[in-house]
């Protein structure tokens, strides 16, 4: 069946270390791929899209790489701080063109 | 610039009853999207409307939901009748890009229904 994983588990780190959360897909051929942030209470927020075509993505202390043939997105972020604990969704469109399909999150939590 | 905007933030409401939620797109905006979010299933698209034309309503559960967008700015969803299973969290997003591009989310409607 087709779908979006991402870890339904909560990741636990450390403040200061780096958080790496994983978004696998099946049977989608998406032209790009989203990731966005969602604090309690509150809707998602955009943090950054890639495209096909591009392996890895920068934007100050988040990464974000794509692998089509591994049909999978990483997620970074260095030098975690508490005020990055959120939830964590990935969206992709199952095929080129088509509209934005989300993942159901995974909750990171950064100790300080 | 306001950001989408939706009411109410919060409706408690009785199964069978009415329910209206609306959302203001942001300005300039032409992609309004209706998602629903439960811990079950996570977010769920349930219809996007392009330059005020509905696209793809393929996620409106049932014919209890109906939504429309009577201007370039302003769309209503409309629950008639509500049951307990509709309770949610209902938000409403727009896009400058269309359907693939960047979603801006508003804070959401929770529903519940008793």
């Amino acid at each position: 069946s087709q779908k979006i994983e991402q870890n339904s588990e909560a990741l636990n780190i450390q403040e200061g270390k780096t958080a790496t959360l994983t978004c696998n897909y099946t049977n989608y051929s998406p032209a790009y791929l989203q990731w966005y942030r969602q604090d309690p209470g509150r809707g998602p927020v955009f943090l950054l899209l890639i495209r096909e075509n591009e392996k890895e993505k920068r934007k100050e202390r988040l990464k974000v790489t794509f692998d089509t043939t591994l049909k999978q997105s990483l997620f970074h972020i260095t030098a975690s701080q508490p005020a990055d604990s959120a939830t964590y969704l990935c969206a992709l469109d199952i095929f080129t063109g088509d509209k934005l399909t989300f993942g159901t999150g995974t909750r990171l939590a950064v100790r300080p | 610039d306001a950001g989408v905007i939706q009411s109410p933030r919060h409706e408690v409401t009785e199964m069978g009853q009415e329910v209206t939620l609306r959302c203001k797109l942001i300005s300039g905006h032409n992609s309004l999207f209706w998602y629903r979010q439960t811990m079950m299933r996570g977010l769920e698209l349930l219809i996007y409307f392009n330059n005020n034309v509905p696209i793809d309503d393929s996620g409106m559960p049932e014919d209890r939901f109906s939504a429309k967008m009577p201007n370039a700015s302003f769309s209503t969803l409309k629950i008639q009748p509500s049951e307990p299973r509709d309770s949610a969290v209902y938000f409403c997003a727009s896009s400058a890009t269309g359907s693939t591009g960047e979603l801006f989310f508003g804070e959401g409607s929770r529903l519940t229904v008793l």
